[in-house]
Order: structure tokens, then C-alpha cells, then sequence
């Protein structure tokens, strides 16, 4: 079974410019998550779709940044424009389906390492 | 706000020399905490989720315990293999739409042979 993956695995992009990161989860999972680590913090969260909705955007920095997940299937995380502070790695997570208290563990993506010059 | 504090930041062990790693939390009504292994220019790798305090989960060489305040991971007798970081997080709410992780800054662990 394919994991998740992420494009492109590093971009370099000058101060103003827009960038869009891509996101394919595990197939048949609908739960899909946005977090970023950026340099000597902990990784944090950014957004959760369930399909194509988002359930929870309280930690999107700003209005600079646009998700979206059209048809419920890949993800697509817009940077416009971009900041000095936007540099960090950007990893996508998905989930399945919890019902009631229950929880699945979120499996990862190897990251998109984004450097803002 | 939910904080994950986790200690030693950074740990040096000899091939065989058991350790153990802590992860201190709050949160308000746990519903789970994760802890993942992480290698250098790769995403988290999910190692193993607790819900309750007293359970615990093992893996090989790795053994996940859950208290109400605090989480250890217990390497018994560490290879060079098992170098990583090491993050846990936790997830609170008591309904399912609230799925966010809050992670701490993780466990860096190298093992010498």
C-alpha cells in the first residue's frame, strides 16, 4: 500500500513569490491534515479536511495561506505571497474514519522542505 | 492550549545501555497520545498510540507507558538502528471532529556502537 506522499520534496522561492504544495493521502483514508515544523520548534498544526471539508483551520497562520481539497481525493497547500517566516517544512498526514471517542493514528508524508529567501 | 514538554532534548547511549524517554503533557480529556519515530529528512513514522492511564504497548526493542500526567518510552537494550528522534503528541477533546496533534519538540536519540 502506497504511504503518503507529498510534491515537491524542496523548493526554493524568493520573498513574494507563490508556491503551491501537494498532498496524496493513503488511498481510502478521508481525513487529511496540514502541519508545519519550522526551524528549532515543534511541529504544528495547520488544518484538517474530512474529505473535501475542512473540519478545522485554527491553525492556519494567516490569509496567505489557501487549502484546498477538491473531490476529496489529493490536497493542494497555497503560499501567497510569500514570507521570510513561511521557511520551514510543511508535512501532510492522513487518518481513517473515527467513530464516537475512537481515534486512528495519522501516517505522514515525508514533508516539503520550503526555504523563503 | 495543550503543551507536550519532552525530556532529555538530546541523548547519547551506548549500544545496549537502557534508557528511557519522558513526555509530560496537559491537556484537557486526553483521547490519545502518539508516539512517533522520526529519521533525518523524513516525515514522522507512527510507532504506537496509548488511551488510558496504566496501558502500555511494545515494539521490539521499544516499550510506550501512559500515566495521566506523562508518557515513557522505554528502549531496552538500544541498537545503532534505533537512532531517530523520537516525538510523542497528544490529541484531547471529547468529541471525534477535533482530530489536531500537538507535538512536542521531540527526543533525539544516538546510539554508539
Amino acid at each position: 500500500e502506497a504511504g503518503v506522499t507529498q510534491f515537491p520534496s524542496h523548493s526554493v522561492i524568493e520573498k513574494g513569490q507563490t508556491v503551491t504544495l501537494r498532498c496524496d493521502p493513503i488511498s481510502g483514508h478521508d481525513n487529511l491534515y496540514w502541519y508545519r515544523r519550522v526551524m528549532g520548534k515543534e511541529i504544528k498544526f495547520l488544518l484538517h479536511f474530512v474529505k473535501e471539508s475542512k473540519q478545522d483551520e485554527s491553525g492556519m497562520p494567516n490569509n496567505r495561506f489557501l487549502a484546498e481539497r477538491t473531490g476529496g481525493t489529493y490536497s493542494t497547500l497555497k503560499v501567497q505571497p510569500a514570507e521570510l517566516e513561511d521557511s520551514g517544512v510543511y508535512f501532510c498526514a492522513s487518518s481513517q474514519v473515527g467513530g464516537g471517542r475512537a481515534t486512528y493514528e495519522q501516517y505522514f508524508g515525508p514533508g516539503t522542505r520550503l526555504t523563503v529567501t | 492550549e495543550d503543551q507536550v514538554t519532552q525530556s532529555p532534548e538530546a541523548l547519547r547511549l551506548q549500544e545496549g545501555e537502557s534508557s528511557s524517554l519522558n513526555c509530560s503533557y496537559t491537556v484537557s480529556g486526553l483521547r490519545g497520545l502518539f508516539w512517533y519515530r522520526q529519521d533525518p529528512g523524513k516525515g514522522p513514522e507512527f510507532l504506537f498510540t496509548l488511551y488510558s492511564a496504566g496501558e502500555e504497548k511494545e515494539k521490539e526493542r521499544l516499550k510506550a507507558t501512559l500515566t495521566k500526567k506523562e508518557s515513557f518510552l522505554h528502549i531496552t537494550a538500544p541498537k545503532p538502528e534505533d537512532s531517530a528522534t523520537y516525538l510523542c503528541a497528544v490529541q484531547e477533546g471529547i468529541y471525534y471532529g477535533n482530530n489536531r496533534l500537538a507535538f512536542g519538540k521531540g527526543n533525539q536519540v544516538v546510539v554508539i556502537p
